[in-house]
């Protein structure tokens, strides 16, 4: 069964550093893996994706995701974090064998001025 | 252009009660999924339609049905609604199904009491 782990309920960062979210999956056949946020009171949106290729995914507003298949890990990474990158991130993730996408439950990301 | 649109934005009904929630696709997209989000987890993957076919389904019971439309857009039906399915009611679009990312709509709040 696909699954996706997100250790950490709440990450706190301070601004200007480095940040970084840890994902992990489990998925039968190569996986689909996706990087949604959520800002208070809008939609979920998309930030990147790996599908096949580079394992370094660059995406949205300075984000970008390192995929490694021998630890099934997808962490996001932003070498400078804003406070305005404040918000709740999801994981998510697809296999190849059918159109299910899971997600995680969530980090909630606190960059402190 | 419009991205997705989801009504009604909020919806208070009864346990036993039937519901009809409804999803407005990206123009020229395809594919609708629907996910329920309690509050403090991730999306939970309900339903996902393709060129008016289910091709995917998470683990709800019968009482969820959905449908898609000739021109893509897509009605979520919640039977014998107990307050459990008191939820944020998530609509997703894409291009393509599956492997390209998704647009989230606003979603729909139901509260069933």
């Amino acid at each position: 069964a696909q699954s996706v782990a997100q250790p950490e309920d709440q990450v706190n960062v301070a601004e200007g550093n480095p940040l970084t979210v840890k994902c992990t999956y489990s998925v039968s056949g190569n996986p689909y893996l996706f990087w949604y946020v959520q800002y208070p009171n809008r939609g979920l949106q998309f930030l990147l994706k790996y599908i096949t290729g580079d394992n370094l995914v660059k995406g949205s507003y300075g984000f970008e995701a390192e995929f490694n298949k021998s630890q099934t890990s997808f962490h996001l990474k932003k070498p400078s974090a804003l406070v305005s990158d404040s918000a709740l991130y999801f994981c998510a993730v697809k296999g190849n064998r059918d159109d299910k996408i899971i997600f995680g439950k969530g980090t909630r990301l606190h960059i402190l001025p | 252009d419009a991205g997705v649109t989801q009504s009604p934005t909020h919806l208070i009904k009864t346990r036993g009660q039937h519901v009809t929630l409804r999803c407005s696709p990206i123009s020229g997209h395809k594919s609708v999924s629907w996910y329920q989000q309690v509050l403090g987890q991730g999306p939970q993957f309900i339903f996902q339609y393709y060129e008016k076919e289910e091709r995917g389904r998470g683990n709800f019971p019968d009482r969820f049905s959905a449908r898609q439309f000739p021109n893509y857009s897509s009605e979520l039906n919640v039977n014998a609604l107990l307050l459990g399915d008191s939820a944020l009611y998530l609509c997703a679009s894409s291009l393509i199904r599956g492997t390209y990312e998704q647009y989230f709509g606003p979603g729909t709040r139901l509260t069933v009491t």
